[in-house]
């Protein structure tokens, strides 16, 4: 049972927008920043977001972020059936003095 | 390009250690700490902990506590988690990353756990 917590699915349309949720608490997303993982079928995760709503270089800017106060979101617009995967949320949290991710958020493409 | 490779699929038995290295390539290996994260099958990421870039400071989650080592090498630029203890649920896919954002990921090490 993770700290932060994330729908378990989620899906669209190709060109739809679809947004996945991050809720956590002032330990963890209230008082540091949030990244976001993307991890494809079988492969090693990939970082998507970092800082909150930073793209590293090679993002599509399709993907965005944003954080609010406990909460924090990802957006996909423009959804496309490539972006099928799992995706995770993960901040620095300062009670358990540790890194936690999010349960993860399975994206289907309809 | 940043390169992290990870050594091979390892088969344990339980009580025993498995130590996982991670050699990295493409970057100045001293800038950076090494995150491990692991991932038991069908399951989501779980964060084991993160060594400094000086190697000097280690950051581990408390459930691993006591059962975690994490190392580097510097001269061959390859860091090491060695976990002890081994019991079957700790059958996972581990991975290692670049510092406390894992920007750059390894491409994985299975360890099983298996009697």
């Amino acid at each position: 049972q993770s700290v932060l917590t994330q729908p378990p699915s989620a899906s669209g349309t190709p060109g739809q927008r679809v947004t996945i949720s991050c809720s956590g608490s002032s330990s963890n997303i209230g008082s540091n920043i949030v990244n976001w993982y993307q991890q494809l079928p079988g492969t090693a995760p990939k970082l998507l977001i970092h800082t909150n709503n930073q793209r590293p270089s090679g993002v599509p800017d399709r993907f965005s972020g944003s954080k609010s106060g406990t909460s924090a979101s990802l957006a996909i617009s423009g959804l496309q059936s490539e972006d099928e995967a799992d995706y995770y949320c993960a901040v620095w949290d300062d009670s358990l003095n540790g890194q936690v991710f999010g349960g993860g958020t399975k994206l289907t493409a309809l | 390009q940043v390169h992290l490779v990870q050594s091979g699929p390892e088969v344990k038995k339980p009580g025993a250690s498995v130590k996982v290295s991670c050699k990295a390539s493409g970057y100045t290996f001293t800038s950076y700490g090494i995150s491990w994260v692991r991932q038991a099958p069908g399951q989501g990421l779980e964060w084991m902990g993160w060594i400094s870039d000086d190697s000097v400071n280690t950051k581990n989650a408390q459930k691993f506590q006591g059962r975690i080592a994490m190392t580097t090498d510097t001269s061959t630029s390859t860091a090491y988690m060695e976990l002890r203890s081994l019991r079957s649920d700790d059958t996972a896919v581990y991975y290692c990353a670049r510092g406390s954002s894992a920007d750059y990921w390894g491409q994985g090490t299975l360890v099983t756990v298996s009697s």
